[in-house]
């Protein structure tokens, strides 16, 4: 079955840009979305279809898909974007979520 | 506003089934795919399958096929997810989500509910 990978963390100081990867084989053959999980919530999403932004989603989230890798990119990092980041793709009508990556904002 | 309001937390023993209900308000419920997807305590998502509600049709994750089932009325604008024959590692929160159009990706999502199995 089709896996991805995503790093367990990765840190940023306040207004920097937080890079987030997720890959996979041909990855970039297929769409990604992420999705924000703050403890104790319900996911949000925050990119679909590789860099569309749901309504409501800060123009600071941004994505990209290319190769084996899609990014999520969070440019200005503020203290409230620190949370649990997941993407997602489809293969063959079936989905699947990577691991999570753990944002530390400090 | 778009809603999905799942039923409350449970408790099962091992072996048991449970039946969880996601009740959608604000759109028009068999227009849009209704995904499942699961958390264990400190883990990460996973996805369980999807259904669409106008239809019926159903697509599990081969994990769960044999085990999971997914179904709806329409008329309460309601979809289900059964998953029996319980073990303790199937403890975890578990989510409906709306499926957006023609991608995979869950638009909005209900609230949760936490299924517990324990002897």
């Amino acid at each position: 079955s089709y896996e991805v990978t995503q790093p367990p963390s990765v840190s940023v100081s306040p207004g920097q840009t937080a890079s987030i990867t997720c890959s996979g084989d041909k990855l970039g053959e297929k769409y990604a979305s992420w999705y924000q999980q703050r403890p104790g919530q319900s996911p949000i999403l925050v990119i679909y279809e590789d860099y569309k932004r749901p309504s409501g989603i800060p123009e600071r989230f941004s994505g990209s898909n290319s190769g084996n890798t899609a990014t999520l990119t969070i440019s200005g990092t503020q203290a409230v974007d620190e949370a649990d980041y997941y993407c997602q793709t489809w293969d063959t009508s079936t989905a699947v979520f990577g691991g999570g990556t753990k944002l530390t904002v400090l | 506003q778009v809603q999905l309001v799942q039923s409350g937390a449970e408790v099962k023993k091992p072996g048991a089934s449970v039946k969880v209900s996601c009740r959608a308000s604000g759109y028009t419920f068999t227009n849009y795919d209704i995904n499942w997807v699961r958390q264990a305590t400190g883990q990460g998502l996973e996805w369980m399958g999807w259904m669409n509600p106008n239809s019926g049709n159903t697509v599990y994750a081969q994990k769960f096929q044999g085990r999971v089932t997914m179904t709806r009325i329409t008329s309460i604008s309601t979809a289900y997810m059964e998953l029996s024959s319980l073990t303790s590692e199937d403890t975890a929160v578990y989510y409906c989500a709306r499926r957006l159009g023609g991608t995979c990706a869950g638009d909005y999502w209900g609230q949760g509910t936490l299924v517990t199995v324990s002897s």
